[in-house]
């Protein structure tokens, strides 16, 4: 069964630290490993998808990257703005299509 | 380009009752999945839908069905509510092929007391 664990659970940084956060996972086949970022009492918002090892996204402030077992989510000079829970959901082979989400890391940046 | 729609924004039910909720996706995409996120838990998948019919399905009991309609929109039924279904229950749409993102709609905040 696929599995996926996000660390640390919480992370609270000052703005303008830079930090990462860690998406493990074991799944069969992988079909894309996804980010999302989910502001409270909404839907997920979508960010990055990595295919294979040694890719790299950036968006803004936001850089993804993808090991055969992990991804990182890099955030560089963070603002207020970016406080939000940050989910990794990698999808497995085959034709099932479904998404396993870990359990996301809240992060919070100060001002 | 209109985003993945979801009714109602909160539902209040009892205990024992039905609940439907309702996902309209993007114009275009024929998958849909359901997701239950309780609180502290991370999104657990539900359903799939593809083209009309149920592709896969989670580790939920199966009071918990819904389906998928002609026009791609679906609907997620929950008969003999429970307490710990109280959740946001969350829609989202891709194209058939599934290598795009999941789009996900803002979600339905069921509350069952």
């Amino acid at each position: 069964e696929d599995q996926v664990t996000q660390s640390p659970e919480a992370l609270r940084l000052q703005e303008g630290e830079s930090s990462s956060l860690n998406c493990s996972y074991t799944v069969s086949g992988l079909r894309g490993l996804f980010w999302y970022r989910q502001d409270p009492g909404k839907g997920p918002e979508f960010l990055f998808t990595l295919y294979s090892a040694g890719e790299e996204k950036e968006k803004e402030r936001l850089k993804a990257t993808l090991t055969k077992k992990e991804s990182f989510l890099h955030i560089t000079a963070p603002k207020p703005e970016d406080s939000a829970t940050y989910l990794c959901a990698p999808r497995g082979g085959g034709s099932n299509y479904k998404l396993t989400f870990g359990k996301g890391t809240l992060l919070t940046v100060n001002p | 380009e209109a985003g993945v729609t979801q009714s109602p924004t909160h539902l209040i039910k009892t205990r024992g009752q039905q609940a439907t909720l309702r996902c309209s996706p993007i114009s275009g995409h024929t998958s849909v999945y359901w997701y239950q996120q309780a609180l502290g838990l991370g999104l657990q998948f539900l359903l799939w839908y593809d083209e009309g019919e149920e592709r896969n399905r989670g580790n939920f009991p199966p009071r918990f069905s819904g389906r998928q309609f002609p026009n791609y929109s679906s609907e997620l039924n929950v008969n003999a509510l429970e307490l710990e279904d109280s959740a946001l229950y969350l829609c989202a749409s891709s194209l058939g092929t599934g290598r795009v993102g999941y789009t996900f709609g803002s979600g339905t905040r069921l509350t069952v007391v």
